[in-house]
């Protein structure tokens, strides 16, 4: 089962931009996460937000949570061509014996 | 350098052979994952283990198997029964065995049925 589900599935924005990619999930949650991946690599943690935080940054990364909406959004300002990566959304229930779930990803992709 | 080691990255495969994919982590965490994805889609969870000797099946666990008879170690084995194996498989593990916490993930194995 996928309990995260991102929007858009594609970006494509020009270099200097800001992407906005946003996250929905259906059950309770103890944290949600946002991963990046290179094509054909390996994914990369980028930031996890807690269920009782609203906003995060990190960088150029600004993470918002809406507990009472089970969505997410992850900001990436000032893009760069190097940004250009698949997106996942990830969410932990926090319980034992659990696993974090996936959403489909948003592709991003930034022209310089 | 810690991390975490898949091998191999390219697998061709006939049809009827069984598979195994090797996952290796020096990190010392206590958690380990097998995620399959396939073009298009995100991760679907295949089995984990939270401790040495003990595993859990995920969502798509048919067709697949594991053993974890040490910390560092996580092998999935692809069944000539995984109806369709074709597909890009990601190994993680995480420090913490309640809940997920961070994932730390491999470079993947890319698995080709002939």
């Amino acid at each position: 089962s996928q309990q995260g589900e991102e929007d858009p599935q594609a970006l494509s924005i020009q270099e200097g931009e800001n992407a906005t990619m946003n996250c929905s999930y259906k059950t309770s949650i103890n944290n949600l996460q946002w991963y990046r991946q290179n094509s054909g690599r390996g994914l990369v943690h980028l930031i996890l937000i807690r269920s009782n935080e609203r906003e995060k940054h990190s960088g150029r990364l600004r993470v918002t949570l809406d507990t009472s909406k089970k969505s997410s959004s992850l900001l990436i300002t000032a893009s760069r061509a190097a940004d250009t990566a698949s997106y996942f959304c990830a969410t932990d229930a926090g319980q034992a014996g659990t696993a974090l779930i996936f959403g489909k990803g948003t592709t991003l992709s930034v022209s310089s | 350098d810690g991390g975490i080691t898949q091998s191999p990255k390219y697998l061709f495969r006939k049809e009827g052979q069984n598979v195994t994919l090797s996952c290796e982590q020096n990190l010392n965490h206590d958690a380990m994952y097998w995620y399959r994805q396939d073009p298009g889609q995100g991760l679907r969870l295949i089995y984990y283990s939270q401790i040495v000797n003990d595993f859990q099946k995920g969502d798509i666990a048919e067709g697949y198997s594991v053993s974890r008879e040490k910390k560092e170690s996580f092998p999935l084995t692809v069944t000539s029964a995984q109806k369709n194996p074709t597909a890009f498989y990601l190994c993680a593990s995480s420090i913490r065995s309640t809940g997920a916490g961070e994932l730390f993930f491999g470079e993947g194995s890319r698995l080709t049925v002939l």
